[in-house]
């Protein structure tokens, strides 16, 4: 089974300084890669997706990621960020092969003004 | 387009009791998905529905079931309740596969077991 891990669980931040939220999976197949977030009281949100190409993805609200097979890693950034990101944020995998979705614990990424 | 909608919102149950838990999901999607989110275990998978048939199971106990409608709304039931079951409910629904779909998500059902 896949296991994905989010190193950090909790990540305070000073508004408009960058962010990197590290998530790091196993497997030895063809994945695919997500990050979500959920705001307070919400569902989740798809932030961003790799699927296959470039191993750089950008997403919605300035979010960006970076797909490292090498390492097992697709760690979230953001260069700036807003007080309106603080929230949560699950890192997602699935085998190209396979039919299930495994989540990270998550992190909660907290904006400080 | 509406988005995915679960019923009730919020729930309190005793323990041995049965609850059943509402989805409908986006117009035109054939595929729900449902998850346990809790403070100590993270999301967790707990199946798939796809055109009526439960197409992926998690590792839960038989407790656990669920099943999808000809109009793709589904139902998720948990039976003989335990306090351990209290948790965040999430469904999401797809257009097709689990896979490299994207998954559009609810706001979920807070359940609550005293």
């Amino acid at each position: 089974a896949q296991s994905v891990t989010q190193l950090d669980s909790q990540v305070p931040v000073f508004e408009e300084a960058p962010v990197e939220l590290r998530c790091n999976y196993s497997s030895s197949v063809s994945v695919y890669l997500f990050w979500y977030v959920q705001y307070p009281n919400q569902g989740l949100q798809l932030l961003l997706k790799y699927l296959s190409g470039s191993t750089l993805v950008k997403g919605i609200n300035g979010f960006e990621a970076e797909f490292n097979k090498s390492q097992t890693s697709f760690h979230l950034r953001k260069p700036s960020v807003h007080i309106s990101d603080t929230a949560e944020y699950f890192c997602a995998v699935s085998e190209v092969t396979g039919n299930q979705f495994y989540f990270g614990t998550g992190t909660s990424l907290t904006v400080i003004p | 387009k509406a988005g995915v909608t679960q019923t009730p919102r919020y729930l309190i149950k005793t323990r041995g009791q049965q609850v059943t838990l509402s989805c409908s999901p986006i117009s035109g999607h054939r595929s729900v998905s449902w998850y346990q989110q809790t403070p100590g275990q993270g999301l967790q998978f707990l199946f798939e529905y796809f055109s009526e048939t439960q197409r992926n199971k998690g590792n839960f106990p038989g407790r656990f079931s669920g099943r999808q409608f000809s109009n793709s709304r589904s139902e998720m039931n948990v039976s003989t309740l335990e306090l351990g079951d209290s948790a965040l409910y999430l469904c999401a629904s797809s257009v097709g596969g689990l896979t490299s779909y994207e998954q559009y998500f609810g706001p979920g059902t807070r359940l609550t077991v005293t």
